[in-house]
């Protein structure tokens, strides 16, 4: 079966560097994808990787190993507002997202 | 009105009843799809449609009927609810299917009593 795992919960503090890890296991792989959910808001684009190596974007960057199946996304320079989830998706064979349940992060002043 | 649009925003239905979540976008993409999303889960992809006048079965369709007569419009119909229908819905469009990124509606809540 397909499946994507990321931690359920991670607790940071502001100014500070955290690292949220997905790992996949699916049928095929045409790219990586990050996003953010804010709680009762719909999910927005942060980033997409289909190369391995790292893409850095302002203060938030994501790296992939497609031999680990194995992705991060690093977000620095933490801000209050960037308390929300963090959802890993992988698109299949199929150019279907397979969704992780998400990695609810919380940061503290 | 710019991006994409869901109604209503919340519902508590009756179980048995028959209800349709609207979807709108405006970007002229072509490629939609409904998700719903349940605590502890990831999203699960229940129905998508690649261009109007085509659609397809996602992982968790049973239950659910959509349609696609223009680009605009991906309407998503319960025939008779369930409460395991309990979810909030998302509706979401690329521009093409494959690996454009795809943009969100703001969801709609929904309670099957």
């Amino acid at each position: 079966g397909q499946n994507i795992d990321q931690p359920t919960e991670m607790t940071a503090t502001e100014g500070a560097i955290v690292q949220i890890n997905c790992t996949y296991q699916t049928s095929g792989f045409n790219g990586l994808f990050w996003y953010q959910q804010h709680a009762g808001e719909a999910p927005t684009f942060l980033s997409y990787n289909v190369l391995d190596g790292l893409e850095e974007k302002g203060r938030f960057s994501s790296f992939l190993s497609r031999s680990k199946g194995y992705s991060y996304l690093l977000l620095k320079e933490l801000q209050m507002k960037d308390s929300a989830s963090y959802l890993c998706a992988v698109m299949d064979s199929n150019y279907q997202l397979i969704w992780g349940a998400g990695t609810k992060l919380i940061i503290k002043p | 009105i710019a991006g994409i649009t869901q109604a209503p925003t919340s519902q508590i239905l009756a179980a048995g009843r028959r209800m349709t979540l609207r979807c709108t976008q405006d970007m002229r993409h072509n490629a939609m799809y409904w998700y719903r999303q349940d605590l502890g889960l990831g999203l699960r992809l229940i129905h998508y449609s690649n261009t109007a006048g085509t659609t397809g079965k996602g992982e968790v369709p049973d239950g659910y009927s959509v349609s696609r007569a223009n680009t605009d419009d991906f309407p998503l119909t319960l025939a008779s609810a369930v409460p395991s229908q309990t979810s909030v819905y998302f509706c979401a469009s690329s521009v093409s299917v494959g690996t454009d990124t795809q943009y969100f509606g703001p969801g709609t809540r929904l309670t099957v009593l």
